[in-house]
């Protein structure tokens, strides 16, 4: 199946720092990838859709300030946490779609202190 | 957007029994529903999908059944064996956005 990397796999931080997490779809190209957060034994939930070329669509609740989104190119989307702060630790999990179907990252461990 | 609501939240069933998941959505848009195994510690993996132009899909043990009308999808694994304990999601997808149930932690017991 296809493959989808995510770097880091953990990161801890400063609060009011930023914090950048790649997502690359390694063997196939993308036009479409997916940021979720996944609090610990709960489900993942969408943030928002990251389109090449285009600006990102947040769902409802998401600061798009907050967290930045950015796919520059069909294999690497970015997302950066700005200002984190300690209700930003989660894991954060991203997914790429290729013929309707969607391979997940295996996911970033994110604290904030 | 979409809602998607999932039954029971932790199922412990006996090696060799069924194991039946439910989830309800309320998007009529939704056309694909996917189903995902998630290990401790790892990403999701598709296991089984449907989508709404079918009823019901099997592979091998596993399979999922679709009422559009009622807006419901099952799981159902049969024969479970110990390697099936994990927390599995479904999904509803109403075009190029995936929301998740909250998930059922299934524990077989050897």
């Amino acid at each position: 199946g296809a493959v989808v990397s995510q770097h880091p796999s953990r990161v801890i931080c400063k609060s009011g720092t930023s914090v950048k997490i790649e997502c690359r779809s390694l063997d196939f190209q993308a036009t479409t990838m997916f940021w979720y957060r996944q609090f610990p034994k709960q489900s993942l939930m969408l943030m928002a859709t990251s389109n090449e070329g285009s600006k990102a669509t947040y769902e409802q609740g998401v600061e798009k300030d907050k967290f930045l989104i950015n796919h520059a190119s069909l294999t690497l989307s970015t997302l950066t946490v700005t200002s984190a702060h300690p209700e930003d630790s989660s894991f954060y999990i991203c997914s790429a779609l290729t013929s309707g179907e969607q391979f997940f990252g295996p996911g970033t461990r994110l604290t904030v202190l | 957007g979409e809602n998607v609501e999932q039954h029971p939240s932790t199922l412990s069933v006996q090696e060799g029994d069924s194991a039946v998941i439910k989830c309800t959505y309320s998007d009529s848009a939704s056309n694909y529903f996917p189903w995902y195994k998630q290990e401790l510690g790892k990403r999701p993996q598709l296991i089984i999908d449907i989508r709404s132009n079918v009823g019901e899909k099997k592979d091998q043990r596993i399979a999922v059944t679709l009422n559009k009308t009622a807006k419901h999808f099952s799981l159902h694994i049969t024969e479970t064996q110990p390697e099936d304990s994990a927390v599995y999601f479904c999904a509803a997808s109403p075009g190029n956005q995936f929301y998740f149930g909250t998930g059922t932690s299934l524990t077989v017991i050897p």
